[in-house]
């Protein structure tokens, strides 16, 4: 069972490039997240869409772009890269927005220098 | 999403039950209590969710007070995997409306430490 796959795992970047981290899911899901979570806290959100073609802004969305053309991809879009941005990305899946379960991927692990 | 209170950590012992409690005291009627928890290195991964009455799975038991006030996680036979965070968060069941931010929020949570 793939569920949510997140690539790359592992990734550096010098301040000022940029990178698209890739998201897809095979369960069908209609909902789809990117949370990025910093040493000893939570993760926080930073962009959700509800299905294809619609996406809309969560907690810390700036300096980060996102779009869904298909129901299995989700991409994060990462312009112009910040030491700010160095932290832990999931992507994470669920059907609808009710008390669903909601299933996340093994992370990515970006640093910016 | 409505805030919870955990503690910060706790400690137990392997092959003891453990009781991780959780409140929520603005908890509206529509709030669905999720369970989380995020081994080291890893996602989070769901544990347990419910809205009125106690629930079991396979994983753990889900207390939630009569007033829905708060919650209690209750892991029955603690292992050495089970040492992980575990976030309670409140989910609203609400339709997309076009605007504000959807998912959970997720605070610090509860640091579980299992002792041999």
């Amino acid at each position: 069972n793939a569920g949510v796959t997140q690539t790359p795992k592992f990734r550096i970047l010098k301040i000022g490039q940029s990178m698209t981290l890739q998201c897809t899911q095979d369960m069908n899901h209609n909902y789809m997240y990117w949370y990025r979570q910093d040493p000893g806290m939570g993760l926080k959100l930073i962009y959700y869409s509800v299905g294809a073609g619609i996406t809309d802004k969560g907690e810390v969305p700036n300096g980060y772009n996102v779009s869904r053309s298909t129901t299995e991809d989700f991409p994060l879009r990462l312009e112009l890269a910040a030491p700010s941005q160095t932290s832990v990305y999931f992507c994470a899946s669920n059907k609808d927005s009710s008390g669903n379960t909601i299933y996340f991927g093994e992370g990515s692990w970006l640093t910016v220098v | 999403d409505a805030k919870t209170t955990q503690p910060n950590s706790m400690e137990s012992n392997e092959e003891e039950p453990v009781h991780l409690p959780c409140n929520h005291s603005t908890i509206s009627g529509t709030d669905y209590i999720h369970w989380y928890r995020q081994l080291p290195s890893q996602g989070p991964e769901y544990v347990i969710h419910g809205l009125t009455s106690n629930v079991n799975n396979r994983m753990a038991s889900l207390a939630i007070a009569e007033d829905r006030k708060s919650s209690t996680l209750i892991l029955h036979r603690a292992t050495l995997r089970d040492a992980a965070v575990y976030y309670c968060i409140l989910r609203a069941t609400l339709l997309y409306s076009g605007g504000g931010a959807d998912g959970l929020t997720f605070g610090k949570g509860t640091h579980l430490i299992i002792q041999p």
